[in-house]
This record gives C-alpha cells, sequence and structure tokens, in this order.
C-alpha cells in the first residue's frame, strides 16, 4: 500500500524566515496531494492541495511544488508568523482507492518572534 | 464553506459506557465520511470510510462492532464507541467530501475522549 513519509519531524525558523517541509510517496499511481495544518486540540485544516498534472502552485505565502518522477513534493511558506506555528501533514490519496487519503507522520513547526 | 462541525468537543465517562459522536456537513452534501483516530503526538489514523446509505468500510485491525458508524443522510454521519474502555481513549475527527474522488476532505474539530 502507500506509504508517505515526512521530514523533518519539527522545524523551527525565526519569523520572517521561509520554512519547507518535504514529503515523499510510494504509489507512483497516486494523484492527488493535501496539505493539512493542525493546530493544538482542532481537527487538521485543508491549507493547499495539489494535483498530479500540476507541478507548482502558490496561494500567498504558500506553495507547493511536486515531482512526480521522483515521488517528492514540498510544502514552501515564506515570510513566516508566529501565527503559522502547528502541525503540518502532508498527504497522499492512494491510486488503488480513490477513497482513500494516506497522511505522512506530521511536522511542528515553531515560528520564533 | 465546505464546514464539517463535530459533536461533542469532549467527552468523560466511566467505563463500559457507549458514546455517539456526530458528525455534519454543514454548507454540502457530504457523499463520503470518514472517521480516523489520532493519538497525541502522532498522525492520522483511518478506522473507517462510509458512504451514505452504505455499510461503512473498516480498516484493517479497526473492530467493527466496536465502532459502529452510521451515515443515514447526506450530511451526518455518527460514530458510537460500544462499551468504551480506557484504551479507546484518543482524540477522534472526522472528515467528508462531497461527490466526485478530486473533492478534498475537510475536517471536523475532532472529538476527545476521556474514559476512566
Amino acid at each position: 500500500g502507500e506509504n508517505v513519509e515526512q521530514h523533518p519531524s519539527t522545524l523551527s525558523v525565526q519569523e520572517g524566515d521561509s520554512a519547507v517541509i518535504k514529503c515523499t510517496y510510494s504509489d507512483s499511481a497516486s494523484n492527488y496531494f493535501p496539505w493539512y495544518k493542525q493546530e493544538l486540540g482542532k481537527g487538521p485544516q485543508l491549507i493547499i492541495d495539489i494535483r498530479s498534472n500540476v507541478g507548482e502552485k502558490k496561494d500567498q505565502r504558500i506553495a507547493v511544488t511536486l515531482n512526480k518522477t521522483a515521488k517528492h513534493f514540498s510544502l514552501h511558506i515564506t515570510e513566516t508568523q508566529p501565527e503559522d506555528s502547528a502541525v503540518y501533514f502532508c498527504a497522499a490519496r492512494w491510486g488503488t482507492s480513490y477513497d482513500k487519503v494516506i497522511f505522512g507522520p506530521g511536522t511542528s513547526l515553531s515560528v520564533i518572534p | 464553506g465546505a464546514v464539517v462541525s463535530q459533536h461533542p468537543s469532549r467527552v468523560i465517562c466511566k467505563s463500559g459506557t457507549s458514546v455517539k459522536i456526530e458528525c455534519r456537513s454543514l454548507d454540502f452534501q457530504a457523499t463520503t465520511m470518514f472517521w480516523y483516530r489520532q493519538f497525541p503526538k502522532q498522525s492520522l489514523m483511518l478506522m473507517a470510510t462510509s458512504n451514505e446509505g452504505s455499510k461503512a468500510t473498516y480498516e484493517q485491525g479497526v473492530e467493527k462492532d466496536k465502532f459502529l458508524i452510521n451515515h443515514a443522510s447526506l450530511t451526518l454521519s455518527t460514530l458510537t464507541v460500544t462499551s468504551a474502555h480506557p484504551e479507546d481513549s484518543s482524540f477522534y475527527i472526522c472528515s467528508a467530501r462531497s461527490e466526485g474522488f478530486n473533492q478534498p476532505q475537510h475536517f471536523g474539530d475532532g472529538t476527545r475522549l476521556s474514559i476512566l
């Protein structure tokens, strides 16, 4: 089945710096890659997603890139702010079962004021 | 748009009690709903997938008689933890998706279940 790895597990950056979180997936048939932000005690919130026919997508300070050949995708947050501090999960939709999304283990991001 | 409401947000009850958690899509029709379990500082573990009007599909290792799922309408799914024990204590989160596999999942804010 699909396996999603995510690095780093924890990340601390100074306010205003950029943060990058990287994920890899195993199933080459996966075609949809969402990113979620989870704040303490809350459910995950979809922040950006990318489909396999696109290499990059940007939404204000957030961008995601996808390398299908290498089965890598990354989240880039620029000009980080303290409110960006949260746990971020990457995910991949499992190609053989379109209803199943597999989550990475998560990255705890701390933005230091 | 795409708001998912989960209730209750927190439950504390005695061992042996059955607990029902509701998940509602407020502004869209949720053809498919998902139930996850999350342990502290860990990722989300899919427990089951339910399509409206059909029986839920459970992941390997999840007891269907222990975790009863009902998805009787396009806006409501319920998870009942039957005869709950301390090891069932966890954070349970639902998500919902409208029709079409290209649609994203939207999550509720979770239910913190504590069994004494």
